[in-house]
């Protein structure tokens, strides 16, 4: 059965650094999305990406935070400059309409010290 | 203010009872999903529902929307099914997905 598919599961970085979240969705899907969740919260959307540009992102989704695509099969998650506050699971998915069912990744917990 | 609630935020039941958990929303919505959580982190989707009902095994989710409400329901629930159950509603306005908080159920044997 096809499932998506994240790396690392496990970052820990500085404050400051720039990380790279990667995600390698299912192969005919058509939408993807990053979702983050901080320990003991609940889930957050962060946004959405649909032939090759976002197409909603939340408040979230600032300055800081990228998306990319940068092949046919990756996708990327890029966080700028770090801050503790950004130490949280984030979780890729894929869907194959806009309103589908979503398919989740195992997660990459980011720690940010 | 949460545009997803849901209830009880705790429940603890014995095997082999019937389990239901609920959701309430107060944004118009195009679909309500309900996903499953488990102790390591992974999250699995089980519905997605705009009307109606819909059952997949012992997993039973209804929803009613004129009163912004859908329940999931477990029948002859097993100490497996213990995990995080969460609603999630796609907005009609925008498309994103916002999560409630969830309800940790716990089944004893």
């Amino acid at each position: 059965e096809p499932e998506v598919t994240q790396t690392p599961s496990h970052q820990v970085t500085q404050m400051g650094q720039e990380v790279i979240l990667r995600c390698v969705p299912i192969s005919n899907h058509l939408y993807f999305y990053w979702y983050r969740q901080i320990l003991g919260q609940k889930v957050e959307f962060l946004v959405s990406f649909y032939n090759n540009e976002i197409s909603e992102k939340s408040e979230i989704f600032d300055d800081q935070f990228s998306v990319e695509r940068p092949d046919g099969s990756n996708f990327t998650l890029k966080i700028r400059s770090t801050k503790l506050e950004d130490s949280a699971m984030y979780f890729c998915a894929s869907s194959r309409d806009r309103v589908d069912e979503q398919y989740f990744g195992p997660g990459t917990r980011l720690t940010v010290t | 203010k949460n545009e997803v609630e849901q209830s009880p935020q705790n429940l603890t039941a014995q095997e082999g009872e019937f389990i239901t958990i609920n959701c309430s929303y107060s944004v118009g919505i195009s679909a309500l999903h309900w996903l499953q959580q488990h102790p390591g982190g992974g999250i699995v989707s089980l519905f997605m529902l705009s009307s109606g009902k819909k059952k997949h095994g012992r997993l039973i989710a209804t929803i009613n929307i004129q009163e912004k409400h859908s329940s999931l329901h477990i029948t002859a629930s097993h100490p497996r099914d213990s995990a995080v159950y969460i609603c999630a509603v796609v907005m009609d306005s925008n498309y994103q997905l916002i999560w409630g908080a969830g309800t940790k159920l716990i089944i004893k044997p």
